[in-house]
Order: C-alpha cells, then structure tokens, then sequence
C-alpha cells in the first residue's frame, strides 16, 4: 500500500525566502514521487519527477526535490521565492517500472503563501 | 496538440439526474485516468484505463461508471447524481513510466 503526507497544510513566506514543502510517503515497491503545481481554477502542471536516478530532481522555476529513502520522504524546496509561486502543491506517490498502472496517490495538498 | 480536453467546463445538476464528462486526449496515451478532488484534500482516483477496452476501479469508484472504446476518449458517466458528487473533476493520461498530464478539470455541483 502507498501514502502520501504533506506536513503542514498552509505555509506563508516572504517573497525572496526559502520555499520548503514537506512529504513523506510510504510504499512497499520502489516509488515514483512527483510534485505537482495548481493555481487557481485551473488543472495540475507537473514541477517534477524522481523515477529512481538522480536523488536529487531538479524542476520548472527554479524548484528541486530531495529523494531521501532512509527518511521516506521527498521535500520541495526553492531558494528565493516568487509572488506567481503562491498557489496549491501536491505531492504523490505511484509504483514505479515500466508496466506498472502509474496510479498516483495524492497527498492533500499545501497552499503557499507569498506575502510582499 | 491540444493535450487533455474536459466538457463541459461547469455543470448543475439535480438529484438523480445523469450525465456523461467528456474527456479526449491527442497523445497517443494508453493510460487515461479520472480524479475528484474535494477541497481540503488531494484527488482520489476513480477510475483508470491501461488501455481501449480496459477499465478498472480506483479508490472512490461508487456511483461511477466508465468506458474505453478507443485511445482517445474516456468518459465519465454519473448515473444518478448525488449531493455527494459535488465536486471538481479531472482526467489524466500517460505514457508507460512517463507522468500524467492533467486537464483542466470540470466543476460539477449537485443540488
């Protein structure tokens, strides 16, 4: 079974801060974790991907992913934050090879803030 | 290519009433997927396709049904819609190990 838990379902930053998102996940085969972007009214956009290379994934506008399988987690992060970053992040999880049905299981998702 | 359409973008329906969204995609995909997503919480998947002619159950597959006759299209059908079926609803499809490219969603209230 797989899982998904983002921690903290609201952050609010200053614009130019550190952005950091936090999931964990649980799966009992390799995973494929992504996180993806929603601003308002509109669908999903893929930021990134981790589909077992490199720990490190980097993304769209400036933001990157740490793998880190001893603490099953996989943290969104971003140097300098944006006023355009505010809107709803989702973390998931799928199985990962090929083959595999690619369901992905969400976590609830985090709206940032970015305040002037 | 236009990637992942949905129709219609709103709807209002009444208790028990049907309808079918529509979603189509151009890229070839043979995974094809439906999500609802219910404020404060992620999507839930519904149903999903691995390709035309095969469906399968999701997490939340109650009151639902689907149909994959060809690549392109795979659509929602609500039989008897429910108060509880409020909600917004997004199709997604994907390559084999590539991500899932969303549509913009369809917004559904039941009253």
């Amino acid at each position: 079974a797989q899982s998904v838990t983002q921690l903290g379902s609201h952050v609010s930053v200053s614009e130019g801060a550190l952005v950091l998102l936090r999931c964990n996940y649980s799966s009992s085969v390799p995973p494929y974790l992504f996180w993806y972007v929603q601003y308002p009214n509109q669908g999903l956009q893929l930021l990134l991907k981790y589909t077992s290379a490199a720990t490190l994934v980097k993304g769209i506008n400036g933001f990157e992913a740490e793998f880190k399988k001893s603490e099953t987690s996989f943290h969104l992060t971003k140097p300098s934050a944006h006023m355009s970053d505010a809107a709803e992040y989702f973390c998931a999880v799928s199985g990962g090879g090929s083959g595999n049905t690619g369901k992905l299981i969400f976590g609830q998702g985090t709206t940032l803030q970015v305040k002037p | 290519n236009a990637g992942v359409t949905q129709t219609p973008k709103f709807r209002i329906l009444k208790i028990g009433q049907s309808m079918t969204l529509q979603c189509t995609q151009d890229m070839n995909h043979n995974y094809m997927y439906w999500y609802r997503q219910d404020p404060g919480m992620g999507l839930k998947l519904i149903y999903y396709s691995v390709g035309a002619g095969i469906t399968d159950k999701g997490e939340v597959p109650n009151g639902y049904n689907v149909s994959r006759s060809t690549t392109e299209d795979f659509p929602l059908r609500l039989e008897l819609a429910a108060p509880s079926q409020t909600s917004v609803y997004f199709c997604a499809s994907r390559q084999d190990r590539g991500e899932q490219y969303f549509g913009p969603g369809t917004r559904l209230t039941v009253t």
